[in-house]
């Protein structure tokens, strides 16, 4: 199993719609999950992250965390152009001296 | 605002050539982190470094690939004799707490490595 998993194809979604991605992880032991924002040909860039099961909103992106299931989302609200990106979400492996895992990303277009 | 900054930007390279990554991270952060990106594909841990010694490292970071700080600003990545396969883009990143507990990585804006 991977550690880290985002399994969604390329999510397209209108300008202003809500566009949802998930992640699941396969370390029970985790306890830190960021969410990154990979623009083509640059460096991620983190934009929230989230240690207790529940929400957590920041401006227009909510993560949600259910560590019972395993699973990481993301929201992001009012989806605007320029939140055209590829998502990554990274947890860390308690068991390999805490270092982050990354998934492959979910990749976001909001159509004008 | 802070950032960490990586040098040089695009290198190219033939195979079996040494090559060296120089990363400049946040100067108060603690935890420093190589990572590359194969075009098309994930994030992958290379190595982490605290204290001045290697704290972990990845199946990819066989003895062909080291790392050294060698003063108080600079932590560098040295690949021995470049393969085909290194080709990828390489991130530095710091952390002032560990990464992964509740530290935050800060990415630089990578180094992306061509061998030919």
């Amino acid at each position: 199993q991977k550690e880290v998993e985002q399994n969604s194809g390329p999510l397209s979604v209108p300008e202003g719609a809500i566009a949802s991605l998930n992640c699941t992880y396969s370390d029970r032991g985790s306890q830190s999950f960021f969410w990154y924002r990979q623009y083509s040909g640059k460096s991620p860039e983190l934009i929230m992250s989230i240690y207790s099961n529940g929400d957590k909103e920041d401006g227009r992106f909510t993560a949600q965390l259910n560590k019972a299931s395993q699973y990481v989302s993301l929201l992001i609200r009012d989806s605007q152009p320029s939140d055209s990106a590829t998502y990554l979400c990274a947890v860390n492996i308690l068991s390999e001296n805490n270092r982050l895992a990354f998934g492959k990303g979910n990749q976001v277009v909001v159509i004008p | 605002e802070p950032e960490v900054t990586q040098t040089p930007s695009h290198q190219v390279t033939q195979m079996g050539q040494e090559v060296i990554l120089r990363c400049v991270p946040i100067s108060n952060h603690l935890y420093f982190y190589w990572y590359r990106q194969i075009l098309g594909q994930k994030v992958e841990f290379l190595v982490s470094f605290y204290n001045n010694e290697i704290s972990e490292k990845s199946e990819i970071f066989d003895d062909q690939f080291s790392v050294e700080r060698p003063d108080g600003s600079n932590f560098t990545l040295k690949i021995r004799s470049t393969k085909l396969e290194d080709s990828a883009m390489y991130f530095c990143a710091s952390s002032e707490y560990r990464a992964g507990n509740t530290g935050e990585l800060f990415f630089g804006e990578g180094s992306r490595l061509t061998v030919l």
